[in-house]
Parts: structure tokens; sequence; C-alpha cells
């Protein structure tokens, strides 16, 4: 089956320790995402990657950073940088990056202890 | 500096009734729209879009309509089911400035509980 995997689907980060929350697609698609959902709040964006080797910025990339070695995986550090962690991360994934209809995964929720 | 924007954070409705959830946007380079379905803990799935070439698309139960000269959207579920309720987020995309067409803009998403 295609689809997007994130993993872990829970995680508890402890104060000043760094996390990476894992997202693998088989879909063949050119561009991930990753987003930042809050309770009450949309989706805001945090990274996107177009292709390999590549990746850009989004709305709130600050205390976060993301590699994209693969086509197929696209992984997000939260740093300990990042002072409010908490919430509910999403990847996805697209064709291209034009914007066009996008494929999430099922999402990790992230916690501080 | 909200663009997309859903003003009912919830609505409830009664199973085999017309939901309509609605969207403003406020970019004018928006060119394409897009409404996902979230239900807790999973990710958004895709469920209708519309392009700014039109002013209606259906899918089934599920029809958007476009007035671009308000700049408003709307999602029509007809009629409604209980398996229906979930978060509903709004997105667009479009427009070439700072390459902003790469991306999804999204609302705040409405709630919506279809009672039997």
């Amino acid at each position: 089956d295609g689809g997007i995997t994130q993993s872990p689907k829970y995680l508890f980060r402890k104060e000043g320790q760094n996390v990476t929350l894992s997202c693998e697609q088989n879909l063949n698609h050119d561009a991930m995402y990753w987003y930042r959902q809050d309770p009450g709040q949309g989706l805001r964006l945090i990274y996107y990657s177009q292709i390999v080797n590549d990746f850009q910025k989004g709305d709130i990339a600050e205390g976060y950073s993301v590699s994209r070695e693969k086509k197929e995986s696209f992984p997000l550090t939260v740093t300990s940088a990042q002072k409010n962690p908490t919430a509910f991360y999403l990847c996805a994934s697209s064709w291209g990056a034009g914007g066009e209809k996008l494929f999430f995964g099922s999402g990790t929720q992230l916690s501080v202890l | 500096d909200q663009q997309v924007k859903q003003n009912s954070p919830s609505l409830s409705v009664q199973e085999g009734r017309i939901s309509i959830l609605n969207c403003d946007y406020t970019n004018s380079m928006f060119d394409y729209f897009l409404w996902y379905k979230k239900y807790p803990a999973e990710g958004p799935t895709f469920l209708i879009s519309i392009s700014s070439i039109k002013d209606k698309n259906e899918d089934g139960r599920f029809t958007v309509f476009l007035n671009k000269s308000a700049k408003h959207l709307s999602l029509h579920i007809v009629p409604s089911q209980p398996g229906d309720s979930a978060v509903y987020f709004c997105a667009a995309s479009g427009g070439n400035s700072g390459g902003s067409n790469y991306k999804l803009t999204f609302g705040k998403g409405t709630l919506l509980t279809v009672n039997p």
C-alpha cells in the first residue's frame, strides 16, 4: 500500500533535548512538507522540500531542522531552541510543489516532560 | 495576518440535512482551493478542490462553490451523515509572489458534528 508513514505516534521530549520525527513515503512524490497543528489552530508550515538535497523554510522554521538525503525520507528535528514544541506534527507529500493536493501522514503528537 | 479564514469554529446539523461550511480569503493571488477533512489524532485527508477558473465543483455528496469577487468559498455536504463529523480545513494556494505558489495556506478549521 502506498502512503506516508510517520513515527512515532507519540513522543516525549525533556528540557534541552533534541528529538527527531520520522517521515517516510512510498508514493514517489517529489515534494515533502512538515506542518504543525496547535489546538484550535490551522496547519502552519515548518519546512518543505521540492527535491532531494534541497529544502526551504516555511512560516515557523525557528527551532526546527530537516534533511532530505533520500526522496522517500524527510525527518524533522525539534531542537532545544524550540521553546514551545508541544503540538501535533504532520508530514505531507505531493507530486510537485505547486500547491496542489497534499497527502498527509497520520501525525506525531509531541509533548514536553 | 490570517489569509484564509474560517469564522465558524463549529457547526452542528441533523443527519440528512445540508451542511454548509464557509471560508473567506484575503489574498487575491490565490487560484486554487482545497477542502480537507480531519479526524482526531489523524492526518487530514483531501476532500475536494476547485480552481479559480471555475465557480463550482461537485463530487458525490460534496460541492464546493467559489465566489471570486467576494473572496469566499463554501463546502456543501448533502445529505449529511454522522460519519461526516470531523474538522474541515479550507486551504488555498497560488500566485508567484515570493514563490508562494508552492504551499498551501490553511484556515483554522470548522468542527462539524452531524447528529443522528
